[in-house]
């Protein structure tokens, strides 16, 4: 069955503090994996996109990694700021469908 | 990449009335799609709007209940047709350029009260 799942749910952290999201996903076959920030009353922003062959895959502060043997994502963020404060969401594309797959995302909350 | 634009951002409608959202996108896209995001859910693909041809819609979603309209490369509408509150809901519009790894941008969203 095509699904994506994240943990935790919701998470608060300290200014300045990392932290790390999870993504586990059973959709096969597997063409690529996506981790989007989406700020409240906004649309999703593409954070990185990982294909089969690729481990893991940096943007700044934000680290993806991949293990498609087991199917597990994860998205590090180091020194956290404010402006972290968001929801993000993982998403599969399934090979065969085109289609994209999401996860309901993870609500990340940096306080001062 | 590619900058989208949705109108209205927002609307507060009575049931049984529509409202045509509009999505614009700053260049030429091979790919157009509206997706739902309902309170607390992830997103759900309504349907691919195609160019000069009927939109594809996913399992669950109709074009008498959502008609879509793609006229150009650039331009979309859909509509959310006699409104129930169960379409509460917000609204995006999405784009992408094709190709193996294409990247999938997504507009700001129209968030849609039905009272």
């Amino acid at each position: 069955k095509n699904q994506v799942e994240q943990s935790p749910q919701s998470l608060i952290i300290l200014e300045g503090k990392n932290c790390t999201l999870q993504c586990n996903y059973t959709v096969s076959p597997f063409s690529n994996l996506r981790w989007y920030k989406q700020d409240t009353g906004r649309g999703p922003v593409s954070l990185t996109i990982m294909t089969f062959s690729e481990n893991t895959k940096s943007n700044g502060r934000y680290t993806a990694t991949l293990d498609a043997d087991t199917k597990q994502s994860s998205l590090h963020i180091t020194a956290s700021q404010l402006s972290d404060s968001a929801s993000y969401i993982c998403v599969v594309r399934n090979w065969d469908t085109d289609k994209l797959i999401f996860g309901t995302g993870t609500r990340l909350q940096v306080f001062p | 990449s590619a900058v989208i634009s949705q109108k209205p951002s927002r609307d507060i409608c009575q049931r049984g009335t529509s409202l045509t959202i509009q999505c614009q996108v700053d260049s030429q896209v091979t790919m157009m799609f509206w997706y739902r995001q309902q309170p607390g859910q992830s997103l759900t693909l309504i349907a691919t709007a195609n160019q000069g041809s009927e939109a594809t819609y996913e399992s669950g979603f109709v074009i008498d209940k959502f008609p879509i309209s793609r006229p150009n490369l650039t331009f979309s509408t859909l509509t959310v047709s006699n409104m129930s509150p169960e379409d509460s809901s917000i609204y995006l519009c999405s784009v992408s350029m094709g190709g193996t790894s294409y990247e999938q941008y997504f507009g700001p969203g129209t968030r849609l009260t039905v009272t």
